[in-house]
Formats: structure tokens, C-alpha cells, sequence
């Protein structure tokens, strides 16, 4: 399962509110989405799995929706801690990521 | 806390193979399974399989079949992945993440793979 992830790169102001597609060559249920955030020099980070369920430690500024082949990731309010790439990954069947979304500063 | 611990970076000759490790602590080990994950310079994330430290199981991606190959330590904790017949293309940083669920909740810091000649 091929996931596209758009735009490539979202660049907005602090405050805003930041919504990431991620769309899935065919469908992966309702509850095989997971959502990271990587940051420069660490590794990634889980937010969201089972496309709506925040992870352990994970704000609610973070919020994943979804089924079928289309998959959401909103951040409701920006912070300067929230500018990193995202990237989805499918496990309905053998696993896959997609190629990422940037969220810069504008 | 839960800690995945990997092995130091390698410098691998094209051709060679390269074995990384993953300590894990703070959960029981053989309770969750492992996956492999690498990410190349400046670009994105792709698995590479899966063991269950359970039993052993594996699960390979495709791409990997035949020169890859994971195995698990109990008494120690710790994952191995080791990857052989190295090109230039394998250049990258190779993650263990536990998995939950089909998703991953804790990684490794990473292990940065060089194939140089």
C-alpha cells in the first residue's frame, strides 16, 4: 500500500492551525493509520495510532481522523515545538510510511 | 522507563555485512515485538521487518528477503538485525521500534550505517 502524504511542506505562523493529508493507494481500515513526528537528529515519535488514538504523553493540540483511504492529522494551535516533519504509516498490511510532510515556520 | 539502546555507528566496506544491536529495558521483553526501520540521508522512513521476541517469528520486506536477517537474545534484551551484501544505497540510519499495536512507541536512537569503500 503506497501512502501519499500532501502538501510536501506546509509553511505557517506560529498560532495556526496545521491540517496533513495522508492518502492510501487502497484502503487500510479504520484503524491501521499511525502518525509521527520527527525532529532533526532524533527519531521519530508517535502521536496517533489507530488514525484517531493519541498516543501515551501526546497533547490533544494533536488529533488524527479517518478511514478507508483518506487520513487526517490536525494540530490545532502551533507551537515553535511543532515544527518538524510528519509522516503516516499503514499497518494493514505489510507496513509502510509515507514520504513525509514539513512543517515549517513562515 | 522504557529504553531502546542501539549499537555505535559502522563504516562498512561495499559488500560486507553490518550487525546492529538493540538493548531494550524498562518493559518485559518478550512481550512486544520488534520492527526494523532505516531512513537514508534527507530522505523518509521505510521498514525492513519484524521478529517477535516472543517466539521469533520474523516478518521481511520483500526488498530485504535473502540478505537480511533479525534474531532476539532473551537472557540479554536486546535485537539484532544484520543486513549483508551492502551497497552504496544501504547508507543510512537504522532504527529498532517497538511495536504496539501495529504502530511504534519507542525507538531507538538510531544507528548511523556508512558503506564506503
Amino acid at each position: 500500500i503506497v501512502l501519499t502524504q500532501s502538501p510536501g511542506t506546509l509553511s505557517l505562523f506560529p498560532g495556526e492551525r496545521a491540517t496533513l493529508s495522508c492518502r492510501a493507494s487502497q484502503s487500510v481500515g479504520s484503524s491501521y493509520l499511525a502518525w509521527y513526528q520527527q525532529k532533526p537528529g532524533q527519531a521519530p515519535r508517535l502521536l496517533i495510532y489507530g488514525a484517531s488514538s493519541r498516543a501515551a504523553g501526546i497533547p490533544d493540540k494533536f488529533s488524527g481522523s479517518g478511514s478507508g483511504t483518506d487520513f487526517t492529522l490536525t494540530i490545532s494551535r502551533l507551537e515553535p515545538e511543532d515544527f518538524a516533519v510528519y509522516y503516516c504509516q499503514q499497518y494493514s498490511s505489510s507496513p509502510t510510511f509515507g514520504g513525509g510532510t514539513k512543517v515549517e515556520i513562515k | 522507563q522504557v529504553q531502546l539502546v542501539q549499537s555505535g555507528a559502522e563504516v562498512k566496506k561495499p559488500g560486507a555485512s553490518v550487525k546492529v544491536s538493540c538493548k531494550a529495558s524498562g518493559y518485559s521483553f518478550t512481550t512486544y515485538g520488534m520492527s526494523w526501520v532505516r531512513q537514508a540521508p534527507g530522505q523518509g522512513l521505510e521498514w525492513m521487518g519484524w521478529i517477535s521476541a516472543y517466539n521469533g517469528n520474523t516478518n521481511y520486506a520483500q526488498k530485504f528477503q535473502g540478505r537480511i536477517t533479525m534474531t532476539t537474545d532473551t537472557p540479554t534484551s536486546t535485537a539484532y538485525m544484520e543486513l549483508g551484501s551492502l551497497t552504496y544505497d544501504d547508507m543510512a540510519v537504522y532504527y529498532c521500534a517497538r511495536e504496539y499495536s501495529g504502530s511504534y512507541d519507542y525507538w531507538g536512537q538510531g544507528t548511523l550505517v556508512t558503506v564506503s569503500s
